[in-house]
């Protein structure tokens, strides 16, 4: 099946400073989705974006369908940005199940 | 509703003991997902529902697992005869269509099964 790698595993910053998170999936997609999973378990949908580019706020994404690659960038961080956050993707004629990377833990530190 | 709801919250079992999990989907969402994510663990699927059939089962780890969907709405899963290493939180996602594809899911806020 689809293999799908997050990088960095971890991330420790100070409040303000900028990180790219970055995914790379082993075959094409239909479907590819971003979610932040806070400190207390519940995930959140950050962005549905199977190709292109996508702004909400100081967070935004890019994925590179051809060259099987993902980014998020979130600028200008804040203590509540941290947590846990996931790549999950459709694999192109596969069924519709996402399948999830192991995640990247980002701690925010005033 | 206006989110994903499931329930129990918790649940402590013993071991051997059948459980079952409930999940009340977004109104109007026509896909659901239940995936298994155990502790610091990423998110590991289990299976998919459009509608009432379930045309991906993949992911279900023995035949101690099954789950179903009633009138296109909430769907339970049951875990028979549990294990220590069914401990875990049950995840529950919906979402809409958007033409041949998957839309963006919206994650329940889990089932904590613990078994002793």
């Amino acid at each position: 099946g689809i293999q799908v790698e997050q990088s960095p595993p971890d991330l420790i910053l100070q409040e303000g400073a900028n990180s790219t998170l970055r995914c790379n999936f082993s075959d094409s997609v239909n479907n590819l989705q971003w979610f932040h999973q806070n400190p207390w378990g519940q995930l959140i949908n950050l962005f549905y974006i199977p190709s292109g580019t996508k702004q909400n706020g100081r967070l935004s994404a890019t994925t590179v369908a051809t060259e099987r690659y993902s980014l998020l960038y979130i600028s200008s961080s804040q203590t509540t940005d941290s947590g846990v956050y996931f790549c999950a993707v459709g694999a192109q004629g596969g069924s519709e199940k996402l399948v999830f990377g192991k995640g990247m833990k980002l701690t925010v530190n005033p | 509703g206006a989110g994903v709801s499931q329930s129990p919250s918790n649940k402590v079992t013993e071991k051997g003991k059948d459980v079952e999990l409930r999940c009340d989907p977004i109104s109007g969402h026509t896909a659901l997902y239940w995936y298994r994510q155990s502790l610091g663990q990423g998110l590991e699927f289990l299976i998919y529902f459009q509608g009432n059939s379930a045309p991906d089962k993949s992911g279900l780890p023995s035949d101690r697992f099954s789950a179903e969907r009633t009138g296109g709405s909430v769907s339970t899963l049951t875990i028979q005869r549990t294990q220590q290493e069914d401990s875990a939180v049950y995840l529950c996602a919906s979402s809409s269509r958007d033409g041949a594809n998957t839309g963006e899911l919206f994650f329940g806020e889990g089932s904590r099964l613990t078994v002793l």
